[in-house]
């Protein structure tokens, strides 16, 4: 099945610093999904995809739908501890509905 | 987005006991699914929940093990049969992403552990 491929696996920065995490995969979607899980919370949606090329922010998050369709980045701008959580990218099998996730980002941000 | 509440929130359970989790959502919806999430892991699909009809499971996934029923469009529960150890997870659920631009929402998770 389609695989996602989400680097770096855990960030560890200084509160106030950007942060840059990817998402990569063999095959091409159709949509690119962002979630962010903090624990004991099930993942919330932070930013939908639909289009290759687009840019979409949300506040201090910026996601970009890569032109070749294969991959897709997510941007976090000056940092706050609020931000610590596990970031996954998703995206739907094969045109179905189904969603295959990437093992995540944690991130740390220290005060 | 629909609100989405799973009961119970975590559990402790015996080897070889089984639990019923069960998902209700505060609007009709379409697609129900279930996820599992083993320990630091990611989420992997374990089911489609079909109103009216039997779930769709994916590979690894069997309906002896994790049977699923869908009554309504508003509701739906998984059960996590004859316990063992390595079904120590967190099963979510989550609605949405039929048609275009509706991505899926998650319920807070179900916290299991076996002894």
């Amino acid at each position: 099945g389609q695989q996602l491929n989400q680097s770096p696996q855990s960030m560890f920065i200084q509160e106030g610093e950007d942060v840059s995490m990817n998402c990569t995969s063999s095959s091409i979607f159709n949509t690119w999904l962002w979630y962010k899980q903090e624990p004991g919370e099930g993942p919330v949606l932070l930013i939908a995809l639909y289009k290759a090329g687009e840019l979409t922010s949300n506040g201090r998050l910026t996601a970009q739908f890569g032109i070749t369709r294969k991959d897709s980045f997510l941007n976090i701008s000056a940092s706050i501890p609020s931000d610590v959580g596990i970031y996954f990218c998703a995206g739907p099998q094969g045109g179905s509905e189904k969603l295959v996730f990437g093992k995540g980002t944690k991130l740390t941000v220290n005060p | 987005s629909a609100v989405i509440s799973q009961k119970p929130s975590r559990d402790i359970c015996q080897r070889g006991t089984s639990l019923t989790i069960q998902c209700q959502v505060d609007s009709q919806v379409t697609m129900m699914f279930w996820y599992r999430q083993q320990p630091g892991q990611s989420l992997t699909l374990i089911a489609t929940a079909n109103q009216g009809s039997e779930a769709t499971y994916e590979s690894g996934f069997v309906i002896d093990k994790f049977p699923i029923s869908r009554p309504n469009l508003t509701f739906s529960t998984l059960t996590v049969s004859n316990m063992s150890p390595e079904d120590s997870s967190i099963y979510l659920c989550s609605v949405g992403g039929q048609g275009s631009n509706q991505p899926q929402h998650f319920g807070d998770g179900t916290r299991l552990s076996i002894l």
